[in-house]
């Protein structure tokens, strides 16, 4: 059965403290890995897509990585603006077109 | 690039009124919409998927005919809620699929409240 399992739920973090954040997968025939940043009553805002294993991203503080079961996005030296819920999603391989799936989300306080 | 509006941004409105929300891809085409459901803290629960000049495919346990969706054109979306009660009310978030990566862009989302 296809899924996402983000982990941990929620991580605090002091300012400067370098971590990452989990997604693992199962689905059938990996089309894309997106990662979402999510601020409350907002819509997810788009940070990186990663299409096959090895592949990695950047983007200012944050780094995205890729294997064929799980991906990792670090977060190096995070500040108080990069608080926010971090979503991972994965399109697989369908017939019917639309497999997309949205893990639960990680939950990320970074603290002056 | 790669921008999707939402319209309204709230809304409330009174039991057993319909109320309409729009999606736009402003600066690309969407031939697939999606539109999403949040509860607080709790993640995206995809709704139905919205297909330019076809009907929408709903996801199971939501109701087609409360929920009505509209793909008139490669660029808007719409979203009836129709007959709204008050446990319709939450967060309401578009979705855009940019055909040629797969990459789903978002709305802002619309906070509905029906009193």
């Amino acid at each position: 059965e296809d899924q996402v399992t983000q982990s941990p739920e929620a991580l605090r973090l002091q300012e400067g403290e370098s971590s990452s954040l989990n997604c693992s997968y199962t689905v059938s025939g990996l089309r894309g890995l997106f990662w979402y940043r999510q601020d409350p009553g907002k819509g997810p805002e788009f940070l990186f897509t990663l299409y096959s294993a090895g592949k990695e991203k950047e983007k200012e503080r944050l780094k995205a990585t890729l294997t064929k079961k799980e991906s990792f996005l670090h977060i190096t030296a995070p500040k108080p603006e990069d608080s926010a819920t971090y979503l991972c999603a994965v399109q697989g391989a369908s017939n019917t077109g639309n497999q997309f799936y949205f893990g639960t989300g990680t939950s990320l306080t970074v603290i002056p | 690039g790669a921008v999707v509006s939402q319209h309204p941004s709230w809304v409330i409105c009174k039991s057993g009124t319909s109320v309409k929300i729009e999606c736009r891809s402003l600066d690309f085409q969407a031939t697939t919409m999606f539109w999403y459901r949040q509860f607080p803290k709790q993640s995206l629960m995809l709704m139905a998927t919205s297909n330019e000049g076809s009907k929408a495919t709903y996801e199971q346990g939501v109701e087609k005919d409360k929920f009505l969706i509209n793909h008139a054109s490669l660029t808007l979306s719409t979203l009836t809620v129709t007959s709204a009660h008050p446990e319709d009310s939450s967060f309401y978030i578009c979705s855009a699929r940019r055909d040629s990566t797969y990459e789903q862009y978002f709305g802002p989302g619309t906070r509905l409240t029906v009193t």
